[in-house]
């Protein structure tokens, strides 16, 4: 597509509930990571997938949240059991091939654990 | 590992007045560095970047930023600010790995 598309744009949800979130990357990008933007934060980086390698999961905070990329495409995020301390905006980018190529960004899932 | 530092949490300018925002990195060789800027309630647009050659890069928007080695520096400016650059922006620092570095991001306030 033209752009990085996540969705929702929004979610709220139960603390203990799973959620789902996710991310099209644009269309030839091999190259696609997952951020989360807390309140008054930076961005962490949570996972980066490149093509068929295996993903870079070095940043996901807890055995909690997982992802996956189906056909180098499509990725999910996936949070089990939420907790409130996950309430952030979670930002997928993709990227041509390699980080140097520049980052581009959807605009995000606003994800609030009540 | 990499790591950026953006000094300034809030700037507050005059619209027209110039502009600098201040970034520093740690990384051990040379780096890509990046700068994105963040709308309320958007993703992140790149603005410009640096991986090699001319040290005074030009990007989007009138902005332009110069990689000074010797400060470990990469900061952004704009010589005359408009309204509409009222966002946050972030510095993002990139090396060998493929996953880019983030700074906290400085809030730039716009008074007219």
């Amino acid at each position: 597509g033209a752009g990085v598309s996540q969705s929702p744009s929004n979610k709220v949800t139960e603390k203990g509930k799973d959620v789902e979130l996710r991310c099209d990357p644009i269309s030839g990008h091999t190259a696609l990571y997952w951020y989360r933007q807390s309140l008054g934060q930076g961005l962490e980086f949570l996972i980066y997938f490149q093509g068929n390698s295996a993903p870079d999961k070095s940043g996901l905070p807890s055995d909690r949240f997982s992802a996956e990329r189906t056909g180098g495409s499509v990725s999910t995020l996936t949070i089990q059991r939420t907790q409130q301390e996950d309430s952030a905006v979670y930002l997928c980018a993709s990227s041509l091939a390699q980080a140097r190529d520049g980052y581009t960004f959807g605009s995000g899932t606003r994800l609030t654990v009540v | 590992a990499q790591s950026v530092t953006q000094p300034d949490i809030h700037i507050t300018v005059s619209e027209g007045a110039s502009l600098e925002l201040r970034c520093n990195y740690s990384y051990g060789a040379t780096p890509y560095l990046f700068w994105y800027v963040q709308s309320p309630g958007q993703g992140l647009q790149l603005l410009l970047k640096y991986f090699s050659g001319d040290t005074l890069v030009q990007g989007i928007k009138g902005f332009e930023a110069e990689f000074k080695r010797s400060q470990s520096s990469f900061n952004l400016r704009k010589p005359s600010v408009h309204w509409s650059d009222a966002a946050e922006y972030f510095c993002a620092v990139g090396g060998l790995g493929n996953k880019l570095v983030f700074g906290a991001g400085t809030i730039l306030r716009v008074k007219s």
